[in-house]
């Protein structure tokens, strides 16, 4: 079984430019989640996906990030425009429903 | 909101020894407990898990226990062995937060041979 995908897995920018990030989960997952990971912390969810319906989106900075999932399977994150506070690790997870989710690996995000 | 603190933030071992991470959480309707192990520059990889209807799992070398009372659960690694070295994460979440999982600060975990 082919696990979660990310691109791309480094992205440097200038802060105020955009950036985008994609995940595809593990096939017939239904949920779908982005997490933030600040180095040396815990992850920290960003937003929830349920097919192609936002659950959760309490912890997004609305003013600057997006995330969609227009087709249920594949999502897009980004960020515009971006922030020094926005370096990090951005990790998509999936789940089969409310259940074990399952990490890709991340794409490391720095902000100059 | 559910918060989750973990302790230590560090822990060293001597190579065989055991090692012992706590989390306490603060929600009491959290049912889900898992335990993740990231490596350096690498994903979380889920290592055991527990439910609130089961008060301790083992799996090998990894146990875990649940207080529910207390509301902490630990993480219990026997044997330990270099390859055991990482950083772990315990989490937690619950049916009426949507499976949305709240993580602790992380553990790193440095065993020496």
């Amino acid at each position: 079984e082919a696990g979660v995908a990310q691109s791309p897995r480094y992205k440097i920018i200038e802060k105020r430019q955009s950036v985008a990030f994609w995940c595809n989960p593990i096939s017939g997952h239904a949920t779908l989640y982005w997490y933030q990971q600040i180095l040396g912390q815990g992850p920290k969810l960003l937003i929830q996906f349920q097919n192609n319906g936002v659950v959760d989106d309490s912890q997004l900075p609305k003013d600057r990030f997006s995330a969609e999932r227009l087709k249920g399977v594949d999502s897009t994150l980004k960020i515009q425009p971006a922030k020094l506070e926005d370096s990090a690790v951005y990790l998509c997870a999936s789940s089969f429903s409310e259940d074990t989710q399952y990490f890709g690996p991340g794409t490391r995000l720095t902000v100059l | 909101g559910e918060n989750v603190e973990q302790h230590p933030s560090t822990l060293s071992v001597q190579e065989g020894d055991s090692a012992v991470i706590k989390c306490t959480y603060s929600d009491s309707a959290s049912n889900y407990f898992p335990w993740y192990k990231q490596e350096l520059g690498k994903r979380p990889q889920l290592i055991i898990d527990i439910r609130s209807n089961v008060g301790e799992k083992k799996d090998q070398r990894i146990a875990v226990t649940l207080n529910k009372t207390a509301k902490h659960f630990s993480l219990h690694i026997t044997e330990t062995q270099p390859e055991d070295s990482a950083v772990y994460f315990c989490a937690a979440s619950g049916h009426n937060q949507g499976g949305k999982l709240i993580f602790g600060q992380g553990t790193e975990l440095s065993v020496k041979p």
